[in-house]
């Protein structure tokens, strides 16, 4: 079966950097997607991999590697209001996004 | 964000009731999905829609029916539903169903609860 790991939830603190990981194991690969969501919320598109390496964009970058299934987001200079759930998605053979749960982040003063 | 608007936004309704989930997109995109989202689960895609035609039914119950009148709109019609139904519902679209970056967009939902 097709399946996308993360953590459940993780605490930083403002100003901090934290990494949040994405593992997958999915019917071939087609691009791997972060997205932000607050709560009550919809998601919002964060990132796009596709090849191997970093993506930077701002304060936020992503990371992947094929070859072990695996990607982080890396967040930094963290502030309160990146208080939110980061989910990862994966596009499969068949164009489908498979979805991680989501990692909610909580961010403390 | 208005790129993708629905209605309700919160929803209650008894397991006998007929209601109806709107999506309207205002991209010009030429496809639409239907997502159920419940508490630490994963987002479960419901169905597909591409230049108006049905390109996927991942095996959802026949109590929910989408409808797509055009590319902008999306319904999804409820009927005798159950308790573990209640969940968001999150309508999403993108340019197409093809690859690349094409990212989807997504609605901020309808928050059913069945009773």
């Amino acid at each position: 079966g097709q399946n996308i790991d993360q953590p459940t939830e993780m605490t930083a603190t403002e100003g901090a950097i934290v990494q949040i990981n994405c593992t997958y194991q999915t019917s071939g690969f087609n691009g791997l997607f972060w997205y932000q969501q607050h709560a009550g919320e919809a998601p919002t598109f964060l990132s796009y991999n596709v090849l191997d390496g970093l993506e930077e964009k701002g304060r936020f970058s992503s990371f992947l590697s094929r070859s072990k299934g695996y990607s982080y987001l890396l967040l930094k200079e963290l502030q309160m209001k990146d208080s939110a759930s980061y989910l990862c998605a994966v596009r499969d053979s068949n164009y489908q996004l498979i979805w991680g749960a989501g990692t909610k982040l909580i961010i403390k003063p | 964000e208005t790129g993708v608007t629905q209605t309700p936004r919160h929803l209650v309704m008894g397991m006998t009731n007929k209601k109806s989930l709107k999506c309207e997109q205002h991209l010009g995109h030429n496809a639409m999905y239907w997502y159920k989202q419940s508490a630490k689960k994963p987002l479960e895609l419901m169905f597909v829609y591409n230049f108006k035609e049905q390109t996927e039914n991942n095996s959802v119950p026949s109590r929910f029916s989408p409808e797509c009148p055009n590319s902008s709109h999306l319904f999804l019609h409820l009927h005798t539903l159950q308790p573990e139904d209640s969940a968001l519902y999150l309508c999403a679209s993108s340019q197409d169903i093809a690859g690349g970056p094409d990212t989807q967009y997504f609605g901020p939902g309808t928050r059913l609860t069945v009773l």
